[in-house]
């Protein structure tokens, strides 16, 4: 079976760092992604890690742990344009598609 | 310029009605999905096809019915629509395995 947990809604002020942590348990697993979801629009992709550790991207970092079934997604600096839903999803062992969490909406406030 | 493009954006009809929704891709990626996404914003994959073979359906009615006539085409037709089916539905598109590049959705509502 496929079970992708994360917290529904988190809340965060301006110029501060939050973490959106993920769990998995998969049948099968090729990688994890996240999505950046602004409320209207199709979600975008953020970021991907297949190995344990620590990707960065700017004011966006995603870290990775196989062993444990987690991931985190760090945000730094956030701005007020960085409150939308984000996207925990899992890649399928044959890689023919991504099983999404059911998603955290983070609202950054002045 | 449109990497996925879908269409309609908007969709509003009745109960029971038949409605297609088109989607192309300028990528050249080899394969495509339709997800739905519910009113909390749960984004489920329905089918995925690749080269135009179907490799991925989850469970979805058969009133809903892909149809991929080329590698760049993936359309939804739903047949007697109902009032649960009522979401929006993105068509995505991505290299085997990698990221998935989404189109703009389409917002369904069966009144």
């Amino acid at each position: 079976g496929q079970n992708i947990d994360q917290p529904t809604e988190m809340t965060a002020t301006e110029g501060a760092i939050v973490q959106i942590n993920c769990t998995y348990q998969t049948s099968g697993f090729n990688g994890l992604f996240w999505y950046q979801q602004h409320a209207g629009e199709a979600p975008t992709f953020l970021s991907y890690n297949v190995l344990d550790g620590l990707e960065e991207k700017g004011r966006f970092s995603s870290f990775l742990s196989r062993s444990k079934g987690y991931s985190y997604l760090l945000l730094k600096e956030l701005q007020m344009k960085d409150s939308a839903s984000y996207l925990c999803a899992v890649a399928n062992q044959a890689g023919t598609a991504l099983i999404f969490g059911k998603g955290t909406t983070l609202s950054v406030s002045s | 310029d449109t990497a996925v493009s879908q269409t309609p954006k908007y969709l509003v009809t009745q109960m029971g009605n038949d409605k297609s929704i088109k989607c192309e891709q300028n990528l050249g990626h080899d394969t495509m999905y339709w997800y739905k996404q519910d009113s909390k914003k749960f984004l489920k994959i329905m089918f995925s096809y690749n080269n135009k073979e179907l490799i991925i359906n989850e469970t979805v009615p058969n009133r809903f019915s892909p149809k991929s006539p080329d590698k760049a085409h993936l359309n939804l037709h739903i047949n007697s629509l109902e009032l649960g089916d009522s979401a929006v539905y993105f068509c995505a598109s991505s290299p085997a395995g990698e990221k998935l590049f989404f189109g703009s959705g389409t917002q369904l509502s069966v009144l």
